[in-house]
């Protein structure tokens, strides 16, 4: 079945650290992927995106994001963690035109 | 820019009562407008596509006598939920696109029936 895995329901992170949040699908060709960010009782805010081209995808607040055809996963990834980063972090692929969400991952900040 | 609202964030009505949720695209003309629902801890379901000027696809199990979606104009979108239940308490996100492979997101409105 098609499917958006994120393994990790819910990760602590200290400020200043990495991060890094995995996402894997299951598709029989490349969808459109992306990661979202949500705030608790907000909408959703796109991090970045990847269509094709450059496997590295730079985005917003410091994200990147690394396509593995081979390994079909599309991680992100933050270098250094602020306490604003605090939230939940969706992966999502578009297999036809519909967005196919991950359960997504809550990520806490400690100081 | 792409700028998606939502009104109202937040809306309380009684049990057997009709509310309407507005959807807009404030600064793009959105060919494509979806409906989500997303329960406490829980990803965003999908609940139908609407395109300006057609009637709503609904996905699986989604009653479409019960959940309204009207898309009159390529700005504005609009959810109805229909003799509301408990049970439909939920946060309610809409998005737009205008070209269904990104979409922009509402802020949501969370729904409270009592």
């Amino acid at each position: 079945a098609q499917s958006v895995t994120q393994p990790d329901i819910h990760i602590t992170v200290s400020e200043g650290a990495s991060l890094e949040l995995r996402c894997n699908y299951s598709y029989g060709a490349t969808p459109y992927l992306f990661w979202y960010v949500q705030s608790p009782g907000q909408g959703l805010q796109l991090l970045l995106k990847y269509f094709s081209g450059d496997t590295l995808v730079q985005g917003i607040k410091g994200f990147e994001a690394e396509f593995k055809r081979s390994q079909s996963s599309f991680n992100l990834r933050k270098p250094s963690v602020h306490w604003s980063d605090a939230a939940e972090y969706f992966c999502a692929v578009v297999p036809d035109y519909k967005l196919s969400f991950g359960a997504g991952t809550t990520v806490t900040v400690r100081a | 820019g792409a700028v998606v609202s939502q009104h109202p964030s937040r809306v309380i009505c009684k049990s057997g009562t009709s509310v309407k949720i507005e959807c807009r695209s404030l600064d793009f003309q959105a060919t494509t407008m979806f409906w989500y629902r997303q329960f406490p801890k829980q990803s965003l379901m999908l609940m139908a596509t609407s395109n300006e000027g057609s009637k709503a696809t609904y996905e699986q199990g989604v009653e479409k006598d019960k959940f309204l979606i009207n898309h009159a104009s390529l700005t504005l979108s609009t959810l109805t939920v229909t003799s509301a239940h408990p049970e439909d308490s939920s946060f309610y996100i809409c998005s737009a696109s205008e070209d269904t492979y990104e979409q922009y997101f509402g802020p949501g409105t969370r729904l409270t029936v009592t």
